[in-house]
């Protein structure tokens, strides 16, 4: 069975630094990868989409790669803002369609 | 706008009570989901589709129905509710080869 596990569960930084969230996945045969954002009380927001056959993707400030061959992710956010905080989630699409969620990294940046 | 919408957005149920829960999406979107959202336990699939028609168990499929009659509208049935279905949940469609989009939620309280 695919687990998927986020780390850190929790971070704090100071705006302006630069954050680094980690995703990792024991089954390496997924069809994509997304990252959500999802604020307190509200839905998931899609950040990013990376193909398997693809090795990152960028929008924005944010950057996420994926090295499928060592069941890795990580989401860069460059330049942290207050506006950031929230919960970011790491999904992988099996063959299926069916999304595996890691728990969460919950950010908070202070101003 | 285009989207997911999830009716309704709270509701409060006594237990044995039924409900349905609607799902709506205008994106000609192929497949649909359904997720619950419980406290340290992550995202969890409760039933999806693949197609108008077709309907299939998830993780927590116990307790829950599901109808896809058109292609838009995915519904999640609650024929006798129980406390431990206290959950926020989740609509989510996508296209083959794209993201998922998420509705915004639905909070259910059995009491």
């Amino acid at each position: 069975k695919q687990e998927v596990t986020q780390i850190p569960a929790a971070l704090s930084v100071p705006e302006g630094e630069n954050l680094v969230l980690n995703c990792s996945f024991t089954d390496s045969a997924i069809y994509n990868l997304q990252w959500f954002r999802q604020d307190p009380g509200k839905g998931l927001t899609s950040l990013l989409l990376i193909q398997s056959s693809q090795r990152e993707q960028t929008s924005g400030r944010l950057n996420a790669s994926l090295d499928k061959s060592s069941g890795r992710s990580t989401l860069y956010i460059a330049a942290s803002q207050p506006g950031d905080s929230a919960t970011y989630l790491c999904a992988v699409t099996d063959s299926w369609g069916k999304l595996q969620f890691g728990a969460g990294t919950q950010v908070v940046v202070t101003p | 706008n285009a989207g997911v919408t999830q009716t309704p957005k709270f509701r409060v149920l006594k237990t044995g009570q039924s409900m349905t829960l609607l799902c709506a999406q205008d994106m000609n979107h192929e497949y649909m989901y359904w997720y619950r959202q419980d406290p340290g336990m992550g995202l969890r699939l409760i039933h999806y589709s693949v197609g108008e028609g077709t309907t299939a168990k998830g993780e927590v499929p116990d307790g829950y129905n599901v109808s896809r009659l058109k292609k838009q509208n995915f519904l999640l049935g609650l024929e006798s509710a129980a406390p431990s279905q206290t959950s926020v949940y989740f609509c989510a469609s996508r296209l083959l080869t794209d993201g998922y989009t998420f509705g915004s939620g639905t909070r259910l309280t059995v009491v």
